[in-house]
């Protein structure tokens, strides 16, 4: 099983501040790897697939980047509706699995 | 607009089963493989399965595997999960979720056992 680890779990940041959060896989997963937000008792939202590619209206200041088992999705000018739990997914190999997720706060 | 709506979640006994199905529009349904994704309360997302375009491949994750089967109707456009045996750890909202990077979301059934 891949198991994905996400760090921090949590952050607290500024309106305005530019938030980074980081995935490693255990194992090489190439680029198969997407991320999602959860909204407070949404349903989670699509975000980033493929590692770098930004979903359909998807606003640019969410990127991620990165190859192989170091993963990192970048929220630039963060704001108020930002505050969610990020996901990121990889789907390499079954069973797909989701990192702990990273809660952020302003 | 390119959506997916899950029903059929509820309130079950231990050992008990539920029928879940999710309804997907506003895409070619049967270009795509379907999967479900759950969350216990308070808790992360758990990929639960996920089947082939055609319904030729299923797979599980360990711990449903034997009790859960995923099923899909192209014709209805219609994705579905059999859960019996239920436990309480399999108490979660249940998500309906487009190929293999979820997208999009449905807005969840909540399947309660006790």
């Amino acid at each position: 099983e891949i198991q994905l680890t996400q760090s921090p779990s949590s952050l607290s940041a500024s309106v305005g501040d530019r938030v980074t959060i980081t995935c490693r896989a255990s194992q090489d997963i190439t680029n198969y790897l997407a991320w999602f937000q959860q909204r407070p008792g949404k349903a989670p939202k699509s975000l980033i697939y493929g590692a770098s590619n930004l979903q359909s209206g998807v606003p640019s200041k969410f990127s991620g980047s990165g190859s192989g088992t170091d993963f990192t999705l970048t929220i630039t000018s963060l704001q108020p509706e930002d505050v969610a739990t990020y996901y990121c997914q990889q789907y390499k190999g079954y069973p797909l699995t989701f990192g702990g997720g990273t809660k952020v706060e302003i | 607009e390119v959506q997916v709506v899950e029903s059929g979640g509820g309130l079950v006994q231990p050992g008990g089963s539920l029928r879940l199905s999710c309804v997907a529009s506003g895409f070619t349904f049967s270009r795509f493989w379907m999967s479900w994704v759950r969350q216990a309360p308070g808790k992360g997302l758990e990929w639960v399965a996920n089947i082939k375009e055609d319904g030729s491949e299923r797979y599980y994750v360990d711990s449903v595997r034997g009790r859960f089967t995923i099923s899909r109707d192209n014709a209805k456009n219609s994705l579905y999960l059999q859960m019996d045996s239920l436990r309480a750890e399999d108490a979660a909202v249940y998500y309906c979720a487009r190929d293999f990077y979820f997208d999009p979301w449905g807005q969840g059934t909540l399947v309660t056992v006790s």
